[in-house]
């Protein structure tokens, strides 16, 4: 079975700080892709990053940068000097092995205020 | 249009009436899902369709029938729904997933159904 954790539920910043979104999976497949997405007040899910298991290279896309360490399976996602548009709900997710299926953490809303 | 797009984006219904949720994808995918999201739960994968077929039932009710006429229009037909069934109906698409290989999906915005 596919479970992902994302033990923190709510995180409040203020503008230009730095955030860490921790995520923490756990799956039997050898073979498996990672996921975040962000959900804004709109509602629609907007993908951000995939990973795959066999790539343990950091990535790091303009503010946003991904920590992927297959020693404590996790996936955190940092956010360098949040802004206010940052603001949204954050979802890790795992699919793994043949299965379709996209696990889904519950979320992580962060606000980031003015 | 461009990505994915669902309407009507909000809904209220009686628990006898019938409606259709509609989704569309201009991406050129040919797996489309629909997914549940209520409140504090994590999302939950109702069906998927990779071209056409339906490939995934994830023990949903009976009360919610989906349809995919083509790979690119998902609908959610919905009848004598019952309150708990008001939540975000999220639909998405993605290329089909293969065995050693996966694809992110791509969200629409939603439908947000209220059943009274």
């Amino acid at each position: 079975a596919q479970k992902v954790t994302q033990a923190q539920t709510e995180i409040s910043v203020v503008e230009k700080e730095d955030v860490t979104l921790d995520c923490v999976y756990e799956t039997r497949d050898t073979t498996y892709y990672l996921f975040w997405y962000k959900q804004p007040p709109s509602g629609e899910l907007v993908f951000l990053i995939r990973r795959n298991s066999f790539d343990e290279q950091n990535e790091i896309s303009g503010r946003y940068s991904w920590n992927f360490q297959k020693s404590t399976s996790s996936f955190n996602f940092t956010i360098t000097a949040s802004q206010v548009v940052d603001s949204a709900v954050y979802f890790c997710a795992l699919k793994a092995g043949a299965n379709s299926k996209l696990t889904f953490g519950k979320g992580i809303t962060l606000s980031v205020r003015p | 249009e461009t990505g994915v797009t669902q309407t009507p984006r909000h809904l209220v219904m009686g628990m006898t009436n019938k409606k259709s949720l509609k989704c569309e994808q201009h991406l050129g995918h040919n797996a489309m899902y629909w997914y549940k999201q209520s409140a504090k739960k994590p999302l939950e994968l109702m069906f998927v369709y990779n071209f056409k077929e339906q490939t995934e039932n994830n023990s949903v009710p009976s009360r919610f029938s989906p349809e995919c006429p083509n790979s690119s229009h998902l609908f959610l037909h919905l009848h004598t729904l019952q309150p708990e069934d008001s939540a975000l109906y999220l639909c998405a698409s993605s290329q089909a997933q293969g065995q050693l290989e996966s694809y992110e999906q791509y969200f629409g915005p939603g439908t947000r159904l209220t059943v009274t």
